[in-house]
């Protein structure tokens, strides 16, 4: 069965630092890969996705993801974190033995402090 | 939260009520999802429709039931027999099988006492 885990409840940054936050899952398969962040009280949305091609995939708001096969991760970056980048970001993956369906994550807190 | 809408957004009921949540896209999506989300916790599907006048559950379906009649809606209801109702619900949609991004409402909080 599909897996994903993100091992850090919270990551906090000052703003203007890069920020990195984990994931890494287990999947049968080609691996197709999401990261999504959600802002207090809203649905999710969608930043950014692998599915194959280039390791480093750029995403919305400046958000980039690198993919490592070897180590089965997924991490999210981003260069210079702002103060607005404090969300709860969720890591998903396609889970090809259920019509497709997306497993994801339990959230890592992003706290950017000025 | 682009072309999907959920009313309301914050909703009361008390305990031992039947409750509608709804979910509508104008996106043209064939896939319509429900999840639950928790304080602290990630989402858990609750049912998932991939066409019309077809659905199916999800890992907690439990005290829930969904319909589909229209392409373009998928309500959820939360009966009295779901034990912890309250909950933030999200509704999601995806365009087809083969596309595997799916996009989110707003959500509706639900609040039983």
């Amino acid at each position: 069965a599909q897996s994903v885990a993100q091992p850090e409840d919270q990551v906090n940054v000052a703003e203007g630092n890069p920020l990195t936050v984990k994931c890494t899952y287990s999947v049968s398969g080609n691996p197709y890969l999401f990261w999504y962040v959600q802002y207090p009280n809203r649905g999710l949305q969608f930043l950014l996705k692998y599915i194959t091609g280039d390791n480093l995939v750029k995403g919305s708001y400046g958000f980039e993801a690198e993919f490592n096969k070897s180590q089965t991760s997924f991490h999210l970056k981003k260069p210079s974190a702002l103060v607005s980048d404090s969300a709860l970001y969720f890591c998903a993956v396609r889970d090809n033995n259920a019509g497709n369906m997306l497993t994801f994550g339990g959230g890592t807190r992003l706290m950017v402090k000025p | 939260d682009g072309g999907i809408t959920q009313s309301p957004k914050y909703l009361f009921r008390k305990e031992g009520q039947n409750v509608t949540l709804s979910c509508e896209q104008n996106l043209n999506h064939d896939a319509m999802y429900w999840y639950r989300q928790d304080p602290g916790q990630g989402l858990r599907l609750i049912y998932y429709s991939q066409i019309v006048n077809d659905f199916q559950k999800g890992d907690i379906a439990e005290g829930y039931s969904v319909s589909r009649e229209k392409k373009e809606s998928f309500p959820l209801t939360v009966t009295s027999a779901q034990k912890n109702p309250t909950a933030f619900y999200l509704c999601a949609s995806k365009k087809s099988v083969t596309i595997y991004e799916q996009y989110f409402g707003p959500g509706t909080r639900l609040t039983v006492t």
